[in-house]
Formats: structure tokens, sequence, C-alpha cells
């Protein structure tokens, strides 16, 4: 599976509450990108990375903030959860070996803000 | 601003029938497209793709074809096995820069013993 982790897999947490999500690569991937999935949304792009301390914004980045400080970790930080925030994350990655376009995904986060 | 349809959303057929499922696109600069199929529970996984220089791409029982001046591309799945049954995605990209990928919203298909 590409050699990508996510931590935690679970995790219950009240509103207000600051909570970081990691996702782990182990293949020297350049691109990394966090994704949060819904029922009849699909799945929606918080964040990105091109590189070590290059980040921008996906679609739907209010109330996300990421960081990414060396190449195989990527932390995504929900400031003060909302519950709003409930969703499954996912972590992906792409371009080891010079193939940008595959992307290639983590097991995902289940995150229940109560 | 960019966006993806995916249609139908729920879809149902016999062991054996056939599965059609259907994306359209709106950005015209989108070069690069995978589907990704998910069962219940479990991550995403790149199927097939197909890149915007190609009409169609073959793998087994499952083909990608793509229509360019209509802005759509579609996923066939053939002899459908139970183990088929699952939640497939569509998506769109550029094949330079950020290789963002804009999603479909997700086909179930359920494919019936």
């Amino acid at each position: 599976d590409a050699g990508i982790t996510q931590s935690p897999r679970h995790k219950v947490t009240e509103t207000g509450t600051p909570v970081t999500l990691r996702c782990h690569q182990t293949e020297n991937h350049r691109y990394m990108y966090w994704y949060r999935q819904d029922p009849g949304h699909g799945l929606r792009l918080i964040h990105y990375s091109y590189g070590v301390k290059d980040t921008d914004k996906g679609e739907v980045s209010d109330g996300y903030s990421v960081s990414r400080s060396k190449t195989e970790d990527f932390l995504l930080t929900l400031e003060s959860a909302t519950s709003s925030q409930t969703s499954v994350y996912f972590c992906a990655i792409s371009g080891a070996q010079g193939v940008y376009n595959e992307q290639f995904f983590g097991p995902g986060t289940r995150l229940t803000v109560l | 601003g960019e966006n993806v349809e995916q249609h139908p959303s729920t879809l149902s057929v016999q062991e054996g029938d056939s599965a059609v499922i259907k994306c359209t696109y709106s950005d015209s600069a989108s070069n690069y497209f995978p589907w990704y199929k998910q069962e219940l529970g479990k991550r995403p996984q790149l199927i097939i793709d197909i890149r915007s220089n190609v009409g169609e791409k073959k793998d087994q029982r499952i083909a990608v074809t793509l229509n360019k001046t209509a802005k759509h591309f579609s996923l066939h799945i053939t002899e459908t096995q139970p183990e088929d049954s699952a939640v497939y995605f569509c998506a769109a990209s550029k094949a330079t820069g950020t290789y963002k990928y804009i999603f479909g919203t997700g086909t179930r298909l359920k494919v019936l013993a």
C-alpha cells in the first residue's frame, strides 16, 4: 500500500479542542494531500503539499491548517474542532520515481467531534 | 469552478451483466482521469486511468473511454462479479503543476448474485 500510514486511525474529541492528524510515508513522494470524505460529497481536497514547507489550500480549507517540516510527514490540524468536521480523513501521496499523476491513499482516520 | 459530475449515484446489476459509470468534467485543461474503487471501510484504490492522448484503455474486465470534445469519460465493467460491489469514484486532473484531483461524488455499485 505504497508505504503510507495515518495516525490515529480513530479519534473522538469534543467541540473546541485542537486535533492533529498525521500522515507518514516512506517512499519519498514529493506530493502529499489531505482529503475529507463525507456521504454525498465524495472526496474533497483540504490542503496539499508539493515539497517540504510548501503547502497550499484545497477546496475546503477553512478551519484546517497543515505543516510539512520533512518529506515523510504531513500534519493536518484542526485548531478548534467543530461538529461539521466529523468525517473520514484520507491522506494521499504522489510523485515517487517521477510519476506524479497517480495518487495512493492512506488507510484513513475516522474523526468524531461531539 | 472546476467540477466533476458522476452518474448514476447507485447502480444495481445482475452478476455477469455489464456496468457503466459516467463522468463529465468542466475544466478543458484536464488531461488525466483516474478511477478509484473503494470497498466498505477501506481506502480508495486506483483501478485504471486514462490520459487525454488516448481514447480508450482496457485492463481485463474493466475499460475506460474518454471523449475530450464532450468532456466526458466512462468506466465499463464487463462480466460483473459480487466482488465488484463497491463505491467507484472518477476524478479529473491536470498533468502539470499541482496534480490536484477533482473527484466525482461516487457511484455505489451492487452486483446481485
